[in-house]
């Protein structure tokens, strides 16, 4: 199975500033046949399902706010929230979907300092 | 819009079988996988395994095989998820996804979860 660590845990963040989240995989989620990666990022609010952010490690999900970016190819990833706002304290997962078992990250907690 | 609609709380006794229904709408049933993810309380998400709602093809989780089981009905446009021989460890909330088609099989619409308990 392909595994997928985070970090860090947690984080606490002013109101504006950036948040950066890291994702690494234990093996590639690139697919050589269309170069891209099979990687995706989701945020979880309590009480909630999961709501999919960005897909191929940066492409964005319809109506999700261009604050949300990705980047990464390979086996490192990154999200990062440009200028945090109220409404994005949450949990955030990341995604393989190259291959199954699909496995997700352990989840990294997002709080405003 | 696409809708996922699952079937309500369960209390189970260990040992025992909880089957979870997912209703779906707003698109065509057939053209989507629907995958089974699983979140115990207060932790992370995992995968279960899928479906393939046109052929009922399944593919499940090394660590649920022998306990899992998928299936569909066509004529409603509903997936099962069932669960046997169940534990404490089992208990967590339960979502269906859809697997969409343009996104790199990412998971791009959820049910509102099932919480399933179980306790003796």
């Amino acid at each position: 199975d392909i595994v997928m660590t985070q970090s860090p845990d947690s984080l606490a963040v002013s109101l504006g500033e950036r948040a950066t989240i890291n994702c690494k995989s234990s093996q590639s989620v690139l697919y050589s046949s269309n170069n891209k990666n099979y990687l995706a990022w989701y945020q979880q609010k309590p009480g909630q399902p999961p709501k999919l952010l960005l897909y191929w490690a940066s492409t964005r999900e319809s109506g999700v706010p261009d604050r949300f970016s990705g980047s990464g190819s390979g086996t490192d990833f990154t999200l990062t929230i440009s200028s945090l706002q109220a409404e994005d304290v949450a949990v955030y997962y990341c995604h393989q979907c190259y291959t199954t078992p699909r496995t997700f990250g352990q989840g990294t907690k997002v709080e405003i300092k | 819009q696409v809708q996922l609609v699952q079937s309500g709380a369960e209390v189970k006794k260990p040992g025992a079988s909880v089957k979870v229904s997912c209703k779906a709408s707003g698109y065509t049933f057939t053209n989507y996988n629907l995958h089974w993810v699983r979140q115990a309380p207060g932790q992370g998400l995992e995968c279960m395994g899928i479906i393939n709602p046109s052929g009922g093809t399944t593919n499940y989780a090394q660590k649920f095989q022998g306990r899992l089981t998928m299936t569909r009905d066509t004529s409603t446009s509903t997936v099962y998820m069932e669960l046997s021989s169940l534990r404490s460890e089992d208990t967590a909330v339960y979502y269906c996804a859809r697997e969409g088609g343009e996104n790199g099989g990412t998971l791009d619409s959820w049910g509102q979860g099932t919480l399933v308990t179980v306790s003796s």
